[in-house]
């Protein structure tokens, strides 16, 4: 249904593991986004990738980083999170990031740090 | 800078009559708007966009959204809401020239039957 494919879905994990989060897109896009969206606080924008090139990284902590190795693909790795980082991560792509181009997103992966 | 309010945290409408969700914006450039809806344990679904042109902006499942440049507005509306359409709607900007799309907090949608 989603030209934006995010794996896993759902990831639990200690504060001490190293994991990722996967996203693939398939409609011929150029840049592609990581957001975060906790519970009771804004969609907040954590990484903007155009044309594989990091173009926005919004304070995001040391401990997410992100890595964009073509234009389809899109990783997050994860290592010694927060219970605070829980919450659920979307990905989304578009064609270049400006004007009305539309993004669309993936279904998510909700993460929880115990 | 740019910014969008939604000032209503839940709207609730009976089924089969209209509804509104409401946003304003800020920006100082022309405006380019998004309506998104996220169902419940899902992404985020975008419904429609104003880029220029008509002011009257059609998208999909019958919503519609007017861009008022005046009261510098982009309500979302339908005339007649269905108890499926119950799901939390974000509005959103980016001003010309800028990469960033700014989202609004959401607003939450309650069709009763």
């Amino acid at each position: 249904e989603t030209g934006v494919t995010q794996t896993p879905r759902h990831l639990v994990m200690g504060m001490t593991n190293k994991k990722s989060l996967k996203c693939e897109q398939h409609l011929g896009h150029n840049a592609m986004y990581w957001y975060k969206q906790s519970a009771k606080k804004p969609l907040e924008l954590m990484f903007v990738y155009s044309l594989e090139e990091r173009v926005e990284n919004n304070s995001v902590p040391s401990r997410f980083s992100p890595e964009c190795p073509n234009s389809s693909h899109l990783f997050l790795h994860l290592h010694t999170l927060q219970p605070e980082d829980s919450a659920l991560y979307l990905c989304a792509s578009s064609q270049a990031p400006t004007g009305g181009n539309t993004i669309y997103f993936g279904e998510g992966s909700w993460l929880t740090v115990v | 800078a740019q910014s969008v309010a939604q000032p209503e945290d839940q709207v609730n409408v009976a089924e089969g009559n209209p509804l509104t969700v409401k946003c304003t914006y800020s920006v100082s450039g022309n405006p380019y708007l998004f309506w998104y809806v996220q169902y419940p344990n899902r992404g985020l679904q975008f419904l429609l966009k104003y880029i220029t042109g008509d002011n009257l902006v059609k998208g999909s499942y019958g919503f519609e959204a007017e861009f008022n440049k005046s009261q510098t507005s982009f309500h979302l509306k339908k005339p007649s809401a269905l108890v499926s359409d119950s799901a939390l709607y974000f509005c959103a900007v980016r001003d010309s020239g800028y990469s960033t799309l700014t989202f609004g907090k959401g607003t939450m949608l309650l069709v009763s039957p």
